[in-house]
């Protein structure tokens, strides 16, 4: 059973930094694409970063280019997202979730990052 | 960026009925040199994350009942829901996956009337 288990959220000040974890498991990490996906309360789901099986490649959305980086560390099966400059429009629930074929398929839980001073 | 706007923003229907949730993108997400659509249809339900429910338009994700069906090409994009179950209350979001970045439409909020 594929799992995505998500950790680091919480409360940060307009201008900190935040990083985000991902432990997978139930699946063969290093050959998918994985992806951070955001979603402020009752809005849209917005994508946010991905990367590359064995992290070389990566995208950002322009919302988050230059201040969050997406790796991943396949020994430990674990995907992060560093945050920094945090930005009171960052605050939302930020899933992992699994490239599939031809499109994501598996979500984690997701971890909820709130930006307040 | 694709802009994805679906319609209505929500919709009451009885239990047992049929359910159909719009979907537009701004540009065509039918990649001509495979005549595939690059779309995909998630559920929300309350408290809990998206699951993929139809890709390629049309294709139901494994485990996905067969009430659920998704149509359309180019622009224009309908989900279906043959006979409405209490489990299908959620918000549902149609995806394009085409160009990066992939986008999500505004959500179809459905209800039990």
């Amino acid at each position: 059973e594929v799992q995505l288990v998500e950790s680091g959220g919480g409360l940060v000040q307009p201008g900190g930094s935040l990083r985000l974890s991902c432990a997978a498991s139930g699946f063969t990490f290093s050959r998918h694409w994985m992806h951070w996906v955001r979603q402020a309360p009752g809005k849209r789901p917005v994508w946010v970063s991905r990367v590359n099986g064995d992290g070389s490649t990566t995208a950002y959305a322009d919302s988050v280019k230059g201040r969050f980086t997406i790796s991943r560390d396949n020994a430990k099966n674990t995907l992060y997202l560093q945050m920094n400059s945090l930005r009171a429009d960052d605050a939302a629930v930020y899933y992992c979730v699994r490239g599939g074929e031809p499109t994501i398929d598996y979500w984690g839980q997701g971890t909820l990052v709130t930006v307040s001073s | 960026d694709i802009v994805m706007t679906q319609s209505p923003d929500s919709l009451a229907v009885s239990l047992g009925e049929r359910a159909t949730i719009n979907c537009k993108s701004s540009q065509s997400v039918l990649y001509s040199s495979n005549n595939k659509n690059y779309l995909g249809w998630f559920q929300q339900r309350p408290g809990q994350p998206p699951k993929l429910l139809i890709y390629w338009a049309s294709t139901r994700e494994s485990g996905v009942p067969d009430r659920f069906s998704g149509s359309g090409s180019g622009t224009d994009f309908t989900l279906t829901i043959s006979s409405l179950q209490a489990e299908d209350v959620a918000v549902y979001y149609c995806q394009q996956y085409y160009s990066t970045p992939q986008t999500f439409g505004q959500g179809t909020n459905l209800e039990i009337k």
